[in-house]
């Protein structure tokens, strides 16, 4: 069974304070991993899609990186308004395979 | 490009009513999936829609129902209401070419946070 394990559950930050968020997955061969971010109420919002180990992406102050069992999202300097719950997702290969979600990080920034 | 719609947002319902939910994709999406979201187990999967036709289902009971339409809007019902199904249901899109190796971006609706009381 897939299995996405995010880590840790909640993280609070001095702003400018730089941390990283951990994903490790197990699936039976990737398609591809997702990271997400939520404000609260709001549905999730697309940040990244990463295939293979070894890929990185950046955004502004977020950089996610791909090992064949984790995922990382890094935080370089961040500020207030970065304050959300991370998620991340896999898909499998195999099929139309719907997206496993991990329960999230919730980061908060303090000024 | 207009985002992920879902209507109503907020609703309030008692044990053993229905309920249905409505998502219109963004223009041009063909894929529909719908997950609950609570607390306690994050985001589940339900199921999802492409083509008019259900094409992946998660382990959700069967008051558990959706479908599609030829415009690609779709809607999902809860019957028989209980209190644990109170969560956040959300809808996503997504382009798929239908071609099973193509990975697609799943894009989120604001969500409708459904009470049960």
């Amino acid at each position: 069974e897939d299995q996405v394990t995010q880590s840790p559950e909640a993280l609070r930050l001095q702003e400018g304070e730089s941390s990283s968020l951990n994903c490790s997955y197990t699936v039976s061969g990737l398609r591809g991993l997702f990271w997400y971010r939520q404000d609260p109420g709001k549905g999730p919002e697309f940040l990244f899609t990463l295939y293979s180990a070894g890929e990185e992406k950046e955004k502004e102050r977020l950089k996610a990186t791909l090992t064949k069992k984790e995922s990382f999202l890094h935080i370089t300097a961040p500020k207030p308004e970065d304050s959300a719950t991370y998620l991340c997702a896999v898909q499998a290969r195999g099929g139309n395979t719907p997206l496993v979600f991990g329960k999230g990080t919730r980061l908060s920034v303090i000024a | 490009k207009a985002g992920v719609t879902q209507t109503p947002r907020y609703l309030i319902k008692t044990r053993g009513q229905q309920v249905t939910l409505s998502c219109s994709p963004i223009s041009g999406h063909r894929s529909v999936s719908w997950y609950q979201q609570t607390p306690g187990q994050g985001l589940q999967f339900l199921f999802e829609y492409f083509s008019e036709t259900q094409r992946n289902k998660g382990n959700f009971p069967g008051r558990f129902s959706g479908r599609q339409f030829s415009n690609s809007r779709s809607e999902m019902n809860v019957s028989t209401l209980e209190l644990g199904d109170s969560a956040l249901y959300l809808c996503a899109s997504s382009r798929t070419s239908g071609r099973a190796w193509e990975t697609d971006t799943q894009y989120f609706g604001p969500g409708t946070r459904l009470t049960v009381l």
